[in-house]
């Protein structure tokens, strides 16, 4: 059975860091591309990023560029995204979600529960 | 452009079909894919490729697409269809994912 299980979320100031976890079963983790996806409280789903199954590409949404690094530990079947300078607007749970396909299609097949984030002084 | 828009609500009779659309320049170059979301609960994928369901999606569920706009319908909407229904493609650069703003089902 394929598992996602985020951890990591909390309460973190504005300005600080916090890193995600997502840890991945049931399924051969290094085969997929693997996505973050987040939900700002009562509002949409958030593209955040994504990851090739080697880690050699990375694509982030404009507003956590340069902020969020996104990666992964084939070896320990986890996916990972550090969020530096938070801020309040990145409040949201995260979740982490598996690409249907071996390439990059945007279609997600499995999700995790999702980790809530809140930034708040 | 890489906006995705829905409308924000939709109505539907019990038993009745209802269509959600999903319009955006990107979807001219990329099926969407279409997620059934309930309070507190992850995203469900009900609907990816031209008209692709995944296994464990009852077959009243299916997707279209014609030039900039992309529909998932429901024909013979059940109770347990009320939802909120998110629909999921590329940007423009195809390495950017972006979702719609979401269309909140309601089955009277």
């Amino acid at each position: 059975e394929v598992q996602l299980v985020e951890s990591g979320g909390g309460l973190v100031q504005p300005g600080g860091s916090l890193r995600l976890s997502c840890a991945a079963s049931g399924f051969t983790f290094s085969s997929y591309w693997m996505s973050w996806v987040r939900q700002a409280p009562g509002k949409g789903l958030e593209w955040v990023a994504n990851i090739k199954q080697d880690g050699s590409e990375k694509y982030y949404v404009d507003s956590v560029k340069g902020r969020f690094t996104i990666s992964r530990d084939n070896a320990k079947n986890s996916l990972y995204l550090q969020m530096n300078s938070l801020r309040a607007e990145d409040t949201a749970v995260y979740y982490c979600a598996r690409d249907l396909r071996s390439y990059s299609s945007g279609w997600y097949d499995y999700w995790g529960q999702g980790t809530l984030v809140t930034v708040s002084s | 452009s890489s906006e995705l828009t829905q409308d924000p609500a939709v109505s539907v009779a019990l038993g009745q079909t209802v269509r959600i659309t999903c319009q955006g320049d990107s979807l001219r170059s990329y099926y969407a894919s279409w997620y059934q979301q309930k309070p507190g609960q992850a995203p469900v994928l009900v609907i990816y490729g031209k008209n692709n369901r995944p296994s464990g999606i009852p077959d009243r569920f299916s997707g279209s697409s014609s030039g900039n706009t992309a529909s998932l319908t429901i024909t013979g909407a059940q109770a347990e269809d009320e939802a909120d229904y998110y629909c999921n493609s590329r940007d423009s650069s195809g390495n950017h994912g972006v979702f719609g703003g979401g269309t909140k089902l309601t089955v009277l």
